[in-house]
């Protein structure tokens, strides 16, 4: 059973747009969210991270929205420019502040494909 | 540059073979992780390893084995008991203390 959830499986927008891809956890002990990125044939990149007592993080045109009561998080991509078009993860784990024999084991979500028309 | 590799970028099985997959960081990352990669499924945790010479299952361990004799290196050997190997192989390490895990560039097993 996965342990982190992510919608919508795939997701076109025409460049300009914002495509948002949302993520729900279950495990209370999760205290770090990264969200990946990943090009076809290559490993994925890590894109930015939030934890839960901040509600909201943005590093350029990509931003987390964190609901800590909802266990929800999610990845709006500003300006959507065709060459985000990839594979976009979210991710959740433990830290080393809260678990000493199981931090850094990262739960993925299944993906989403976002293409971005020119 | 630092950085993880892996290697090799291809590789091929026959049935009955088992294979190694390389992994190796110059990052200095105390963690080190396998995670497959299937369509449509995300990436799923083989084993991984927080300190040299130990290391623990992940959710899909069945059919796997793993050393992490140096800190910098974590060798994935696929055995034929995995009955289903082919897919995208990913080592990736991370830092105690943060959990930010940075990804190689992948090893894609197909099964001849």
């Amino acid at each position: 059973q996965q342990q982190v959830k992510q919608s919508p499986q795939s997701l076109i927008v025409q460049k300009g747009g914002i495509p948002i891809i949302n993520c729900a956890y279950e495990n209370t002990a999760f205290d770090y969210f990264p969200w990946y990125q990943q090009f076809p044939g290559k490993g994925p990149a890590l894109l930015i991270a939030i934890r839960p007592d901040v509600s909201e993080k943005k590093e350029g045109r990509f931003t987390i929205s964190f609901n800590k009561s909802a266990k929800q998080f999610s990845l709006h991509i500003m300006d959507s420019q065709p060459g985000d078009s990839a594979t976009y993860f979210c991710a959740a784990t433990t830290s080393a502040a809260m678990t000493t024999d199981s931090w850094g084991k990262l739960q993925f979500g299944a993906g989403t494909q976002v293409v971005v028309t020119p | 540059d630092g950085g993880i590799t892996q290697s090799p970028k291809y590789l091929f099985r026959k049935e009955g073979q088992n294979v190694t997959l390389s992994c190796e960081q110059n990052l200095n990352h105390d963690a080190m992780y396998w995670y497959r990669q299937d369509p449509g499924q995300g990436l799923r945790l083989i084993y991984y390893s927080q300190i040299v010479n130990d290391f623990q299952k992940g959710d899909i361990a069945e059919g796997y084995s793993v050393s992490r004799e140096k800190k910098e290196s974590f060798p994935l050997t696929v055995t034929s008991a995995q009955k289903n190997p082919t897919a995208f192989y990913l080592c990736a390490s991370s830092i105690y203390g943060t959990s930010g895990a940075f990804f190689g560039p992948g090893t894609r097993l197909t099964v001849l």
